[in-house]
């Protein structure tokens, strides 16, 4: 069955610290993965997407890594900010087709305090 | 920022009533989807559309139907509501199919059913 989970469910941080949110999935064929900021109350927002060549990526203060041979994908967040509070939603694709499938995880709720 | 409109934001209504969301999206993109997202849980597919006259029921069983009259325009109706349709529907559109393209989504529209 292909799942995506995601862990923590939750997280907690103070402001300027470092976090990593892990993403494990059993999606095969696998096509990309995607990261996605949801900030409370809006739709979620792409951050990065990673394809099967591609071990890391990073954009501004936000890292991610992919290994495919463990169906791992990890986000790294940087010295946060208050703004960084948001659900981070991992969302991996099969085929990458016209009829590709995307299977979302439930996401990461991350709070960052002052 | 993504050009893709959701109306109403918010909306409380009876059981039994008729309600129809609106979805606008100005990038010109084919592909529309609607989405369903409960707290703490994935996002669901309950509806999609690669293009005028074009639309299909996603993985999630839904009372609600949907048309795609122009390519802009991908409007959710429930015929009668009721408390089970309590939920926060989004919709989001794409260049390409789901597979590898990424999802622009509107804001979201929170549906509460007394």
């Amino acid at each position: 069955k292909n799942q995506v989970e995601q862990s923590p469910q939750s997280l907690i941080i103070l402001e300027g610290k470092n976090c990593t949110l892990q993403c494990n999935y059993t999606v095969s064929p696998f096509s990309n993965l995607r990261w996605y900021k949801q900030d409370t109350g809006r739709g979620p927002v792409s951050l990065t997407i990673m394809t099967f060549s591609e071990n890391t990526k990073s954009n501004g203060r936000y890292t991610a890594t992919l290994d495919a041979d463990t169906k791992q994908s990890s986000l790294h967040i940087t010295a946060s900010q208050l703004s960084d509070s948001a659900s981070y939603i991992c969302v991996v694709s099969d085929r990458g087709s016209t009829l590709g499938r995307l299977y979302f995880g439930r996401g990461t709720q991350l709070t960052v305090w002052p | 920022e993504a050009d893709i409109y959701q109306t109403p934001r918010y909306l409380v209504i009876g059981t039994g009533k008729k309600i129809t969301l609106e979805c606008s999206q100005t990038m010109g993109h084919d592909k529309m989807y609607w989405y369903q997202q409960d707290p703490g849980m994935e996002l669901h597919l309950i509806h999609y559309s690669y293009g005028v006259n074009s639309t299909e029921k996603g993985d999630l069983s839904s009372e609600s139907t949907v048309s795609r009259i122009r390519t802009e325009h991908f409007p959710l109706t429930l015929e009668s509501a009721r408390p089970s349709h309590t939920s926060q529907y989004l919709c989001a559109s794409s260049e390409t199919g789901g597979g590898d393209g990424e999802l622009f989504f509107g804001e979201g529209s929170r549906l509460t059913v007394l």
